[in-house]
C-alpha cells in the first residue's frame, strides 16, 4: 500500500523559477493538505482541500497555488520561487471524519 | 492565541533510562491531541490520538496521557531505535473550521 507519494524528493531552483510538487494518495481520503517544515518552527499549513474541486488557504499561502481535480492528486505550484521558500514540504491526507494525518516522505526544496 | 509548546527541545537518554516529553497547549475548541514520530528525512508517522482529559494510550514502550492543559509522552526503558523527533499537534475548531497546530518537536536520542 503506497499511502501518500510525493515527487520530487529533492529540487534546486533559481529565484523566479516556477515548479510543481506532486502529491498522490491511494487511500481515497477526502482531505489533503500541504505543509512546510522549517528549523525551529512547527509544521505550517499552506493550503488544504476537503474534496475534488474544493481548496482553501492555510496559514502561509502566499506564493503557492493548488488545485484538486481528482480525489487522488493535490499538486502544489510555486509561481515564482523565492529564497524564503527554501524548506521541506510535506503532503498529508486523512479521511474527513478523523483527525489522524498520513504524511508523505517530503520534498526538500532549495531556492538559490 | 492558539499555541502548542513542546519541551524539552532535545533529550539524550541512556538505553533503559525512562523519561517523559511534555506538550502544553492553549487552544479553544480542542477536538483532539495527536502525537507523531518523525525520523530524519521522513514524514511524521502517527502514534496516538487523545480526545479528553484523563485519557491514556499505550503502544510498546510509549504511553501518552492528556490533561486539560498538557500531554505527556512517557517512554519506558527506551531503546536506540526509539531515537527520533516526537511531534505534538492539536486539532482545534476556530473561525468555522478545524485546524491543526503543531509544536516544534522534541529530538530524542537514546544511547546504547
Amino acid at each position: 500500500n503506497a499511502g501518500v507519494t510525493q515527487t520530487p524528493k529533492f529540487q534546486v531552483l533559481k529565484t523566479g523559477q516556477s515548479m510543481t510538487l506532486q502529491c498522490a494518495q491511494d487511500m481515497n481520503h477526502e482531505y489533503m493538505s500541504w505543509y512546510r517544515q522549517d528549523p525551529g518552527m512547527g509544521l505550517r499549513l499552506i493550503h488544504y482541500s476537503v474534496g475534488a474541486g474544493i481548496t482553501d488557504q492555510g496559514e502561509v499561502p502566499n506564493g503557492y497555488n493548488v488545485s484538486r481535480s481528482t480525489t487522488e492528486d493535490f499538486p502544489l505550484r510555486l509561481l515564482s520561487a523565492a529564497p524564503s521558500q527554501t524548506s521541506v514540504y510535506f503532503c498529508a491526507s486523512r479521511p474527513v471524519n478523523t483527525g489522524e494525518l498520513f504524511f508523505g516522505e517530503g520534498s526538500r526544496l532549495t531556492v538559490l | 492565541e492558539d499555541q502548542v509548546t513542546q519541551s524539552p527541545e532535545a533529550l539524550r537518554l541512556q538505553e533503559g533510562e525512562s523519561s517523559s516529553l511534555n506538550c502544553s497547549y492553549t487552544v479553544s475548541g480542542l477536538r483532539g491531541l495527536f502525537w507523531y514520530r518523525q525520523d530524519p528525512g521522513k514524514g511524521p508517522e502517527f502514534l496516538f490520538t487523545l480526545y479528553s482529559a484523563g485519557e491514556e494510550k499505550e503502544k510498546e514502550r510509549l504511553k501518552a496521557t492528556l490533561t486539560k492543559k498538557e500531554s505527556f509522552l512517557h517512554i519506558t526503558a527506551p531503546k536506540p531505535e526509539d531515537s527520533a523527533t516526537y511531534l505534538c499537534a492539536v486539532q482545534a475548531f476556530s473561525s468555522g473550521t478545524y485546524k491543526y497546530i503543531f509544536g516544534t518537536g522534541t529530538r530524542l536520542k537514546v544511547l546504547a
